[in-house]
């Protein structure tokens, strides 16, 4: 399996509720970053978490990160239909700290908020 | 609007043709990367430059040539391509420092259709 996969692959719910996506990933990381794509079109940075932080938020954002279990999740409080996307991690993957100089992508979860 | 801009939005190509992908950033950022998005499948990392210098190649095919004449700008030259091409194709702009990888900007893509 990859660097990066999240879990669920698909996730459909209603407005108002929380959306929760899980990311695993392999080796040791510098950084953790989601990203959201909505449909056909580029990707869209939402959150970059260091491998020293453990808790990051963004207006109705909230990332964990937890590098004994290699996994970090996304919380989206109180969604909109506008959150409608797929939501991607990418890990920046370290070998004694020194970044691979890219970014790994997972295959993304997509979300869909009904109205 | 990251910065990031691609033209064509859309291209479709024979597969005799030879064309090109351009893409500029206007952030002042030392790397650029090409990316590939197929239908159900992971982003693929196809090139990366840092300061103008390829830094990696992901086992792209040789019918995909990119070019970086600077910093601001980055081609992907495109000749005797195949149906299986047909992809959005990705530009990213990022600061790579200290082998650290930061946030990383995207155009908005390249639908390309290969008949």
């Amino acid at each position: 399996s990859q660097q990066g996969e999240e879990d669920p692959q698909a996730l459909s719910i209603q407005e108002g509720e929380n959306a929760t996506m899980n990311c695993s990933y392999k080796t040791s990381i510098n950084n953790l970053q989601w990203y959201r794509q909505n449909s056909g079109r580029g990707l869209v940075h939402l959150i970059l978490i260091r491998s020293n932080e453990r808790e990051k938020h963004s207006g109705r954002l909230r990332v964990t990160l937890d590098t004994s279990k290699k996994s970090s999740s996304l919380l989206i409080t109180a969604s909109r239909a506008a959150d409608t996307a797929s939501y991607f991690c990418a890990t920046d993957r370290a070998a004694g700290g020194t970044s691979y100089g890219k970014l790994t992508f997972g295959q993304g979860t997509i979300l869909t908020v009904h109205p | 609007e990251t910065g990031v801009t691609q033209t064509p939005r859309h291209l479709v190509m024979g597969m005799t043709n030879k064309k090109s992908l351009k893409c500029e950033q206007h952030l002042g950022h030392n790397a650029m990367y090409w990316y590939k998005q197929s239908a159900k499948k992971p982003l693929e990392l196809m090139f990366v430059y840092n300061f103008k210098e390829q830094t990696e190649n992901n086992s792209v095919p040789s019918r995909f040539s990119p070019e970086c004449p600077n910093s601001s700008h980055l081609f992907l030259h495109l000749h005797t391509l195949q149906p299986e091409d047909s992809a959005l194709y990705l530009c990213a702009s990022s600061h790579l420092r200290a082998g650290i990888q930061e946030t990383q900007y995207f155009g908005p893509g390249t639908r390309l259709l290969v008949l």
